[in-house]
């Protein structure tokens, strides 16, 4: 059976801490993996990953893809309190569209 | 429209009674996804709309839950003979070949 899981399931940082947000996945056919930050109701998107070592940058965030020990991380830098929510990594498999979503890790950052 | 748009946004039922919920993706966008989400669960997929093939249902929970797409945009999903247990965040998808955008959801509670 396809999963993802994600760790640690929570986690609470003082502004300024570094975070690293982990994603483990056995998926058959594995195609794509995605990182989503969930606020409220909607989750956002943050990064789409495909090829293995290639790391993805936006800001303070920033992920990477090992697709030989099939996981990746989210690493946020310099955390400040907006970064408070859950985030979720999904992943996909070649000839399907459908996403697996892992539980998310819901991380507080406190002031 | 700009976003994926679902309606309403909160719903409240009594226990036995039906409800639709809907869901508006974005202009063009061929692939629309139904998930929901428990309270402290990640995203459960529940059924899958690509353009004008047979969707895939096999995530619905149970026979009570169905949805339509028609004319290939506007999606609408029904509960049947709601249950408690079905009180959950609905969420709706539409996806690019990068990635999902996500509705805002709909906030369902069965009393």
């Amino acid at each position: 059976e396809d999963k993802v899981v994600q760790s640690p399931l929570s986690l609470v940082v003082h502004e300024g801490d570094t975070v690293t947000l982990n994603c483990s996945y056995e998926v058959t056919n594995f195609r794509s993996l995605l990182w989503y930050k969930q606020e409220k109701k909607a989750p956002t998107f943050l990064f789409m990953l495909t090829s293995s070592g290639i790391e993805k940058k936006s800001g303070r965030l920033s992920s990477i893809l090992d697709k030989k020990e099939l996981f990746s991380i989210l690493n946020i830098t310099a955390t400040q309190t907006g970064d408070s929510a859950v985030y979720l990594c999904a992943a996909s498999t070649s000839g399907t569209y459908k996403y697996i979503f892992g539980t998310g890790t819901r991380l507080k950052v406190l002031a | 429209g700009a976003g994926v748009s679902q309606s309403p946004s909160n719903k409240v039922t009594e226990k036995g009674k039906d409800v639709e919920l809907r869901c508006d993706p974005i202009s063009g966008h061929t692939a629309l996804y139904w998930y929901r989400q428990s309270l402290g669960q990640g995203l459960e997929f529940l059924i899958y709309f690509q353009g004008n093939s047979a969707p895939d249902k096999s995530g619905l929970p149970s026979d009570r839950f169905s949805a339509e797409r028609t004319g290939g945009s506007v999606s609408t999903l029904t509960i049947q003979r709601t249950q408690q247990e079905d009180s959950a965040v609905y969420l709706c998808a539409s996806r690019t070949d990068r990635d999902y955008t996500f509705g805002s959801g709909t906030r369902l509670t069965v009393v």
